[in-house]
Order: structure tokens, then C-alpha cells, then sequence
């Protein structure tokens, strides 16, 4: 099975902070991606990445950045926190563009 | 990068009832397409892939109308535990249809 582990099930931050959140996956996949999810919007893509050091804005990547280090490990950066960041993030990752995406649990921010 | 519109919902129908969804794209060029199911506060999980000649497990059946430009997903004998969000997906374009709720009552 495709497991997906995100550093945090819920986090509370501060307006201002500069927040980190870690994803791993440990089936090898070469895509990687950053979600948030609020209710009635669906999921935004934030970023993606198809490579190592490789990354690509999705549609709302302002006030955002990213980290790619290794294959298996994808970082989302805040870099300064503010209330409207307040989501549920959601890292996936998939084989190649265009296959199924697999899920992690999620982190519930919350940004005071 | 493209839209993906879905059913708003939400659907609400008895146990053994047959229900479907549909969701429009807009990307002619779009070529893979699942559905997902998310539990509350749970993330997505892959319910199933839509080809172009149907895909059927158990009671659910996907289609792909690539001439008009749309997905469905079609749940046979509905069941209580069906009860959640159901989203569409174009993954050629990371799009994500906003999902449809279903509430199976008894």
C-alpha cells in the first residue's frame, strides 16, 4: 500500500510565524503535490513537483514556497502566516503526471 | 489550466436507491479521470478510474463521455456507509471537482 505521512494532524500558529509542513511518501513516486482544501471551494493546487529540486506553482502558490530535497520528501513553507492561510493541507503524491494521486491524512491549520 | 465542474448536491436518497453524479471538464486534451470518495474530515481516497469503455466494480459504475465532455459515477443499491463527498478528478490537469455530497438514509 501507497502511505503518505504528513508531520502534523493539527497545528496552531500565530500571524506572522513562518510555518513548515513535511510530507512523505514511500513508494518511490516522482510527482508530488500541495493542496488546500476549504469548504465550498474544493481542492487548490498550491505547488507540485515532478522531480527532485523541481517545483511548479499550481493555481495559489502566493504566500507559499516549497522544498524538494529528496524524492521522497515534500516541504511547504509559510513564510509568514496569516489568518486567510487557515485551511486543511493535503500533500499527495503520484507515480507519473496523470496517475492516480495518493493522499495524506492532512493538517488542520490554524492561524490566530 | 482548466475547469472541473461538478454536481453541487447535496444528494439525499434511501438505502437501495440508485444514484448518479455527473462532472463536466472543459480540457478537449484531458486524458486520465478518477473518482474519489472523502470521508469527513478524512482526506480523498481513490474510489475508482474512468475509461473510456466504462468501469464497473460492484456496484459502482464510471463512464467517460469524451464527445460531451463529461464523467459520472453511478452507485447501484445505495448503502449507508456510501454516505460521503464524492470528487471528481481530471489528473492530467491536478483539477478537482469542489464534490458532490450523498447522504444515504435508512
Amino acid at each position: 500500500d501507497v502511505k503518505v505521512t504528513q508531520s502534523s494532524r493539527y497545528l496552531v500558529k500565530r500571524t506572522g510565524e513562518k510555518v513548515f509542513l513535511e510530507c512523505v511518501q514511500d513508494m518511490d513516486h516522482e510527482n508530488m503535490f500541495w493542496y488546500r482544501q476549504d469548504p465550498g471551494l474544493g481542492l487548490r493546487l498550491i505547488y507540485f513537483s515532478y522531480d527532485v529540486k523541481m517545483k511548479e506553482k499550481g493555481d495559489i502558490p502566493e504566500g507559499y514556497s516549497v522544498s524538494r530535497e529528496k524524492k521522497e520528501r515534500f516541504s511547504l513553507i509559510l513564510e509568514s502566516a496569516s489568518t486567510n492561510q487557515t485551511s486543511m493541507y493535503l500533500c499527495a503524491s503520484s507515480f507519473s503526471q496523470g496517475r492516480e494521486q495518493y493522499f495524506g491524512p492532512g493538517t488542520r491549520l490554524t492561524v490566530t | 489550466r482548466k475547469e472541473v465542474e461538478q454536481d453541487p448536491g447535496p444528494f439525499n436518497v434511501p438505502e437501495g436507491a440508485t444514484v448518479a453524479f455527473n462532472c463536466t471538464y472543459s480540457n478537449s486534451a484531458s486524458q486520465s479521470f478518477f473518482w474519489y470518495r472523502q470521508d469527513c474530515r478524512k482526506e480523498p481516497k481513490l474510489l475508482m478510474s474512468v475509461y473510456s469503455s466504462g468501469n464497473e466494480d460492484g456496484r459502482f459504475t464510471a463512464q467517460l463521455n469524451r464527445a460531451s465532455q463529461y464523467i459520472s459515477l453511478l452507485i447501484r443499491d445505495s448503502k449507508l456507509s456510501d454516505s460521503a463527498t464524492y470528487l471528481c478528478v481530471v489528473a492530467n490537469d491536478m483539477r478537482f471537482g469542489a464534490g458532490t455530497r450523498l447522504t444515504v438514509k435508512p
